[in-house]
């Protein structure tokens, strides 16, 4: 069965503390790997998109890697406003077009 | 450019009742996806949508249903609700794999 694990479930840091977030998947050929962003009481905002282990993402503080089992999004002097609910997902090649989704890691940010 | 707009944004119903969600998609996005998100977890697919038909459907059973419209837009029905169904309603448009939500709807079923 097609499955995304996210760790830590919470992570608290300080302003300018680097850290990683890890996504482990299981899927049956994967197709893509998403990274979204979640606001309290808002919809998920997409952030990347990577399709094949070694790719690599960049946009301002927040890179994304993936390899064949995990996929980290790394996390450079973050700021109080990148506190947010990280969302991982993946969509498998023989899952139809459903996005599976983790349960998320839940970043404080503190100044 | 709007992207995926939702309505209504909340919303209280009584066990039992029935509810319709909507959904306009992002401007030149042909497919709708729905989900649904519980407190603290990550969105479950209901169901995907594309040249008005479903094509998709996840482990949700059939009081969830819905409909495409020509223009792409979408209703997401609930009925008979049970209190489990309080969650976050979440629509996504897509043009490809990548998906993009709207602000979702706050459901809640007293």
């Amino acid at each position: 069965e097609d499955q995304v694990t996210q760790s830590p479930e919470a992570l608290r840091l300080q302003e300018g503390e680097s850290s990683s977030l890890n996504c482990s998947y299981t899927v049956s050929g994967l197709r893509g790997l998403f990274w979204y962003r979640q606001d309290p009481g808002k919809g998920p905002e997409f952030l990347f998109t990577l399709y094949s282990a070694g790719e690599e993402k960049e946009k301002e503080r927040l890179k994304a890697t993936l390899t064949k089992k995990e996929s980290f999004l790394h996390i450079t002097a973050p700021k109080p406003e990148d506190s947010a609910t990280y969302l991982c997902a993946v969509q498998a090649n023989t899952g139809g077009f459903k996005t599976i989704f983790g349960a998320g890691t839940r970043l404080f940010v503190k100044a | 450019d709007a992207g995926v707009t939702q309505s209504p944004t909340h919303l209280i119903k009584t066990r039992g009742q029935q509810v319709t969600l909507r959904c306009s998609p992002k401007s030149g996005h042909d497919t709708v996806s729905w989900y649904q998100q519980a407190l603290g977890q990550g969105p479950q697919f209901i169901f995907q949508y594309y040249e008005e038909e479903e094509r998709q459907r996840g482990n949700f059973p059939d009081r969830f249903s819905g409909h495409q419209f020509p223009n792409y837009s979408s209703e997401l029905n609930v009925n008979a609700l049970l209190l489990g169904d309080s969650a976050l309603y979440l629509c996504a448009s897509s043009y490809g794999n990548t998906i993009y939500f709207g602000e979702g709807s706050w459901l809640t079923v007293v």
